[in-house]
């Protein structure tokens, strides 16, 4: 099945600082979206993405949908302290299989972002 | 705003108990899932749902079993908890035309 890989699993960066992490896959997709997790609740959808080299931004957040189509990536610009959570990536690829499997999203594993004052 | 909410944030149940999870969304979402959330393994689907009445199992469905029988509501039923189904359970929906799944804030089940 599809896999995605994304990284790093978890950051620690300054606040003020830029952040960049990305998701990888096995192959093409044609939607990828990115999820904020705070701590205790459920991922809130940040930015979708439905084209390759599409560019989208969502106040400092600007994610991108990578050319090949097996890749996108989330740039958080001057990081402040709510940012932090877990951020994923989720995607769907197109898949010969008429299950009901191959209509649902493929999630990445998650990167932990911890934001030091 | 897209609206998913569920009945429980936190739960604790003993083993072998039946335990139901309620999801409700408000924005006439035809499709509607259920996923659990674990440490290291991340977001796995256990059910989904296509349309009121009608059900498909995810990845991990064994020991779980589901119910719509409203559009809006998509209830998750665990028969005889165990402690392994200790974990966050998250209810999702989404509109069929389209895959952004908006997701509950999830309900923290301990089984002990």
């Amino acid at each position: 099945g599809q896999q995605l890989n994304q990284s790093p699993q978890s950051m620690f960066i300054q606040e003020g600082e830029d952040v960049s992490m990305n998701c990888t896959s096995s192959s093409i997709f044609n939607t990828w979206l990115w999820y904020k997790q705070d701590p205790g609740e459920g991922p809130v959808l940040l930015i979708a993405l439905y084209k390759a080299g599409e560019l989208t931004s969502n106040g400092r957040l600007t994610a991108q949908f990578g050319i090949t189509r097996k890749d996108s990536f989330l740039n958080i610009s001057a990081s402040i302290p709510s940012d932090v959570g877990i951020y994923f990536c989720a995607g769907h690829g197109r898949s010969n299989s008429s299950s009901g499997s191959a209509r649902q999203l493929t999630f990445g594993s998650g990167t932990q972002l911890t934001v030091l004052p | 705003d897209v609206k998913v909410t569920q009945s429980s944030r936190y739960l604790v149940k003993r083993t072998g108990e039946k335990v139901f999870l309620e999801c409700v969304q408000d924005m006439d979402h035809e499709n509607m899932f259920w996923y659990r959330q674990d440490p290291g393994l991340g977001l796995r689907l256990i059910y989904f749902s296509y349309d009121v009445k009608m059900k498909e199992k995810g990845d991990i469905p064994e020991g779980y079993s589901v119910s719509r029988e409203k559009k809006e509501r998509f209830s998750l039923i665990l028969e005889s908890a165990s402690t392994n189904q200790t974990s966050m359970y998250l209810c999702a929906s989404r509109r069929s035309n389209t895959y952004e799944q908006y997701f509950g804030p999830g309900t923290r089940l301990t089984v002990t």
